[in-house]
Order: C-alpha cells, then structure tokens, then sequence
C-alpha cells in the first residue's frame, strides 16, 4: 500500500506570495492533518479535515487554510506570505481518527520544504 | 494545558540502552504517540500507548503512566542507524490533533 504522497516536496516563494501545497493519503484514510515543523517551534498542528470537513483547527492565523476533496486528498494554501512561514509542512493521515485504537495511528508525508525569500 | 517536555538530547554508546522520558498534563488525555524522525525526513510511527504498562515492539519499549503524565521509550542495542530525533505525541480526546514535544535528539556513538 503507497503511503502518503505530498506535492512539491521543495518550494520558494518570496514574500506576500501565495502558495498551494497538496496531500495524497494512504489509500482507505480518510482524515488527513496537517503540521508545521520549525526548528524554533518544532511540530505544531495546523488542521485537521474529515469527510471534506474541517474537524480540529490549531492556533495559525487565517493565512492557514485548507480543504479536502470527495476522494479524501487535501490541499492547504497559506496566503500573504512571510519569512516566518519557512518550514516543512508535514501531512498525516489516519483511517477515521475518532477511535482510540492503534489503527488511529496518523502516517506522516515527506513533507514540503518551503522557503520564503 | 498543552505542555509536553522531553529532554533535547541525549548521547549514548552502540550496543547500549537508552531511555527517553516524556512528561504531559493529563487533561483529556486520548493516547500517546512515539515518532522517529532522522535529519530532512518525515517522522515515522514508532509506537502508541493508550492504557497504563509496557508494550514491547523488538528493540524499542514504550512506557506510559496515566495518572503521572508520564511515558518513556526505551531503545535497546543501540545502532548507529538509530542516532534521529525522538518526538513524543499526545492525542487529546477532543479530536485527532496531536500536540508533539519538543523532540529528543539521541546520538548514538562508536
């Protein structure tokens, strides 16, 4: 089974750009997350979509935002963008993430390593 | 509260045994989580606990103590390969988010 696939894995942009990341799941899951890693702030959660809706949502600005399609991939955009923005965008997905279960477990992407100039 | 501390690094020998503590508050506490991620790659799954006691998986260990807010991974017969950084997860009962550590960098020597 494919794990999980992310798109671009490198990206730069300069600043007051807009940028697009995109995220495949593992095939069957149907809840993807995703978290910013820096190593000032380490892994922090962005969100988190269900069945194309948002479920959880951490404490970015509305900057942040994302969507999920009917077959469960999912996109976050990040508008405006500013030099603190530079990270690796990590994507995890997760069967249903209700359960507490070792099936929960979320599977993490390669990532996107995004540089703002 | 969201606090999660783990030491920020540790250095150890090949061929020996290190363990990595993990210290949580235990508001809504829905399961925790033991990632490995080596330099410029994604965190891969190690281990999870939800109930109190050990669970063993080959040459890692995990350790979790409900009412202490407390886990700990243990790594036996340490290889170079296992020289990455360690990040302990926990999964609040409100959802799926996961709040992560800080991570523990753990070196392993010749």
């Amino acid at each position: 089974k494919a794990g999980v696939t992310q798109t671009p894995r490198y990206l730069i942009k300069t600043r007051g750009q807009q940028v697009t990341l995109s995220c495949s799941p593992i095939s069957g899951h149907r809840s993807v997350s995703w978290y910013q890693q820096t190593p000032g702030q380490g892994l922090q959660f962005l969100f988190e979509y269900f069945s194309e809706t948002q479920r959880n949502k951490g404490n970015f600005p509305g900057r942040f935002s994302g969507r999920q399609f009917s077959n469960s991939r999912s996109e976050m955009n990040v508008s405006t963008l500013e030099l603190g923005d530079s990270a690796l965008y990590l994507c995890a997905s997760s069967l249903r993430g209700r359960d507490s279960s070792s099936s929960e477990t979320q599977y993490f992407g390669p990532g996107t390593r995004l540089l703002v100039l | 509260g969201q606090n999660i501390d783990q030491p920020t690094e540790m250095t150890a020998t090949e061929g020996a045994i290190v363990q990595i503590n993990c210290t949580y508050q235990t508001s809504g506490f829905n399961g925790l989580f033991w990632y490995q991620q080596h330099a410029g790659e994604a965190p891969t799954f190690l281990s999870y606990n939800v109930l109190d006691g050990l669970e063993e998986k080959g040459r890692f260990s995990s350790f979790l103590s409900r009412s202490k807010g407390y886990s700990y991974l243990l790594l036996k017969e340490l290889q170079m390969k296992d020289s990455a950084s360690y990040l302990c997860a926990v999964r609040r009962t409100a959802g799926n988010k996961l709040t992560f550590g800080g991570g523990t960098r753990v070196l392993v020597k010749p």
